[in-house]
């Protein structure tokens, strides 16, 4: 299974703090997206980075892909409480898109 | 906002009802999904559906059966609920293509008493 694992499973900060998520996934892939989801509700897609690109910025957000040691980084830059959440990375390889197992995202006022 | 939409968005049921949850997206997306997720846990995959009468199961075993008789129309079935299903039901659709990228409906929280 190429599921991804991220770490940490549960990040706590205060607003304005940065917030760093990782994932590692097991096989090859072509891209790697990011997902949000509130509590009780779907995912929403955060971001996509290509096998063949390292970084991508989005608003806040900044993803890196090292396609060498199988991981992404998807750091949430200034955090503000509505960005309490649970994050999740799918990697999308030759068959279906395969959701990691999510960390949880708690930002205090 | 993604235009796909589960109803109901919360159903409470006694075990043995059967029971089904709808789905239904304008996007004209050729692939659908149906994922089962408890509270705060990772989602599972139960079904896929590729396209109009393709219909797969997951990575999840489930006892809930899907249908795809119109593109825009993929509803999951239980005969006999249990306590057991107890859980979020999550659909999405993709377009087909090389991202696939997914997009969620608003999920159906399951409650079987």
């Amino acid at each position: 299974s190429q599921q991804g694992e991220e770490d940490p499973q549960a990040l706590s900060i205060q607003e304005g703090e940065n917030a760093t998520m990782n994932c590692s996934y097991k096989t090859s892939i072509n891209n790697l997206q990011w997902y949000r989801q509130n509590s009780g509700r779907g995912l929403v897609h955060l971001i996509l980075i290509r096998s063949n690109e390292r970084e991508k910025h989005s608003g806040r957000l900044r993803v890196t892909l090292d396609t060498s040691k199988k991981s992404s980084s998807l750091l949430i830059t200034a955090s503000r409480a509505a960005d309490t959440a649970s994050y999740f990375c799918a990697t999308a390889g030759f068959q279906k898109l395969v959701f990691g197992t999510g960390t949880r995202l708690l930002v205090s006022p | 906002e993604a235009d796909i939409y589960q109803t109901p968005r919360y159903l409470v049921i006694g075990t043995g009802k059967k029971i089904t949850l709808e789905c239904s997206q304008t996007m004209g997306h050729d692939k659908m999904y149906w994922y089962q997720q408890d509270p705060g846990m990772e989602l599972h995959l139960i079904h896929y559906s590729y396209g109009v009468n393709s219909t797969e199961k997951g990575d999840l075993s489930s006892e809930s059966t899907v249908s795809r008789i119109r593109t825009e129309h993929f509803p999951l079935t239980l005969e006999s609920a249990r306590p057991s299903h107890t859980s979020q039901y999550l659909c999405a659709s993709s377009e087909s293509g090389r991202t696939d990228t997914q997009y969620f409906g608003p999920g159906t929280r399951l409650t079987v008493l």
